[in-house]
């Protein structure tokens, strides 16, 4: 059973902060992905890593696949309330199913 | 071009009754996910459905839980005899394509269906 750690578990910041979270797993992934989920609604892909050592930009996020491919982080530069939610990595291992991690609980302080 | 439906969004049933809960792909979509969140955690995969064939259900419990894809409409996840613990949200995701990992097809998932078991 694959198995994916995410760290923090929650955190809070404040506005304007930089922040990085960070998702690991003991087995390769065929591919990474990045959601974000807002309470009440299904999770929202941000970005899809394939190939070990991937450097993904979107706005201010930064994802990063780890050369071995099985790790992962988020960075959010200058976070703003609009960033709030739970972000969640999943991951392939060579199936159809996606495995999800924990999840890390974001709040940003106005 | 719209998402993927669940209905309904919210379901509240006694202990001992049955639960059904829809979903509708994606226009073009014929690979259908089901997933469990219970609350302050992940997603975790339940089944997998293709058009009339369960592809996949090593996530399902081995009693009670049902999951069907008709050729005609909604995919149904079919929980009899509820119990508390099966409260939680349950979200149902579809794709284009057969996904194996490592390619560019993803799943799209729906606003969930919460279920509350008094």
């Amino acid at each position: 059973t694959q198995l994916l750690e995410q760290s923090p578990q929650f955190l809070s910041i404040q506005e304007g902060e930089n922040l990085t979270v960070y998702c690991n797993s003991s087995s390769v992934f065929s591919s990474l992905q990045w959601y974000r989920q807002e309470p009440g609604e299904g999770p929202v892909l941000l970005v899809t890593v394939v190939t070990g050592g991937e450097v993904k930009k979107l706005k201010r996020l930064t994802f990063q696949f780890g050369d071995a491919r099985k790790d992962s982080s988020l960075h959010i530069t200058a976070a703003q309330p609009g960033d709030t939610g739970l972000y969640l990595c999943a991951g392939y291992f060579g199936n159809e199913k996606l495995t999800f991690g924990t999840g890390t609980r974001l709040t940003i302080i106005p | 071009n719209a998402g993927v439906m669940q209905n309904p969004r919210h379901l509240v049933r006694r202990r001992g009754q049955e639960a059904r809960l829809r979903c509708s792909p994606m226009k073009g979509h014929s690979h259908v996910y089901w997933y469990r969140q219970l609350p302050e955690e992940g997603l975790k995969f339940m089944v997998y459905l293709q058009k009339e064939n369960i592809i996949d259900e090593s996530g399902m419990p081995k009693e009670r839980f049902s999951a069907e894809f008709p050729k005609e409409g909604p995919s149904i996840l079919r929980i009899q005899q509820v119990v508390r613990g099966d409260s939680a949200a349950y979200f149902c995701a579809s794709s284009r394509l057969r996904l194996a990992g490592g390619g560019t097809d993803t799943q799209y998932f729906g606003p969930g269906t919460r279920l509350t078991v008094l």
